[in-house]
C-alpha cells in the first residue's frame, strides 16, 4: 500500500517557469490537501478537495491553482514560479474530515532562484 | 485568523530526559492533535484529542486537551535518540466538517545520546 505520492521530491525552478507537483493516493480518501511548509512557520494550507471536481481555497492560495478530476490525483499547479514560492509541499489526503488522520506524502522540496 | 502558538521553538536535551511542550491559542476548539515530522518526511500523527481535559497515552507519549479547549500539552518520558524531529500541534478549528488543520510552528527537539 503506497498511501500518498508524491513527485518530484526535488525541483529547481527559475523565475517565471511553471510546473505541476503531482500527488497521488490509493486509499479512495475523498478528502485531499495542499500545505507548504517554510521554516519555523508550520504548514500552512494553500488549496483543498473534499472530493473529485470540487476545490477549494486555504490560507495562502496565491500563485497556485489545483484540479481533482479523480479521487486519486490532486495535482498542484504553479504558472509563474516566483522566489516566495521556494518551499516544501505536502500532499495530504484523509478518508474522513473528523476523527481521521491526515496521511502525508514525503514532500516536494521546490527551489525558485 | 485563529492561529497556534507552540513552545519551545527548539530543545536539545539529553537521552533518558523527559521532554514537555505545549500549544496555545486565545481560541476555543474541540480537537487537538499532535504530530511528528522526521527529516525528509511528511509529518505523522502521534496522538488525537477530542474532549476537554483527555489524557491519552500512546508509548512513552503523553498528551492533554486543555480544561479551557485553549491549549494542549504533550510529554516525551524518558527521551531516545529516534525521538528527534520537529512536533506540531494541530487543530481543525471552526472547519471541521473539510478536515482542514491549523498548525502551530513546531517543537524541533534535539536529543544527545
Amino acid at each position: 500500500n503506497a498511501g500518498v505520492t508524491q513527485t518530484p521530491k526535488f525541483r529547481i525552478l527559475k523565475i517565471g517557469q511553471s510546473m505541476t507537483l503531482q500527488c497521488t493516493q490509493d486509499m479512495n480518501h475523498n478528502y485531499m490537501y495542499w500545505y507548504r511548509q517554510d521554516p519555523g512557520m508550520g504548514l500552512k494550507l494553500i488549496y483543498y478537495s473534499v472530493g473529485a471536481g470540487i476545490t477549494d481555497k486555504g490560507e495562502v492560495p496565491n500563485g497556485y491553482n489545483v484540479s481533482r478530476s479523480t479521487t486519486e490525483d490532486f495535482p498542484l499547479r504553479l504558472e509563474l514560479a516566483a522566489p516566495s514560492q521556494t518551499s516544501v509541499y505536502f500532499c495530504a489526503s484523509s478518508y474522513e474530515p473528523y476523527g481521521s488522520p491526515l496521511h502525508f506524502g514525503n514532500g516536494t522540496r521546490l527551489t525558485v532562484t | 485568523g485563529q492561529q497556534l502558538n507552540q513552545s519551545p521553538q527548539s530543545m536539545f536535551i539529553q537521552e533518558g530526559e523527559d521532554v514537555s511542550m505545549n500549544c496555545t491559542s486565545s481560541s476555543i476548539f474541540n480537537t487537538w492533535l499532535w504530530y511528528k515530522q522526521e527529516p525528509g518526511e511528511g509529518p505523522v500523527l502521534l496522538i488525537a484529542l477530542y474532549k476537554a481535559g483527555e489524557l491519552t497515552s500512546n508509548g512513552r507519549l503523553t498528551a492533554q486537551f486543555g480544561i479551557t479547549r485553549k491549549d494542549s500539552f504533550l510529554n516525551i518520558s524518558a527521551s531516545i535518540p529516534s525521538d528527534v524531529g520537529i512536533y506540531f500541534c494541530a487543530t481543525t478549528g471552526s472547519s471541521s466538517n473539510t478536515g482542514k488543520l491549523i498548525f502551530g510552528q513546531g517543537t524541533t527537539l534535539q536529543v544527545k545520546p
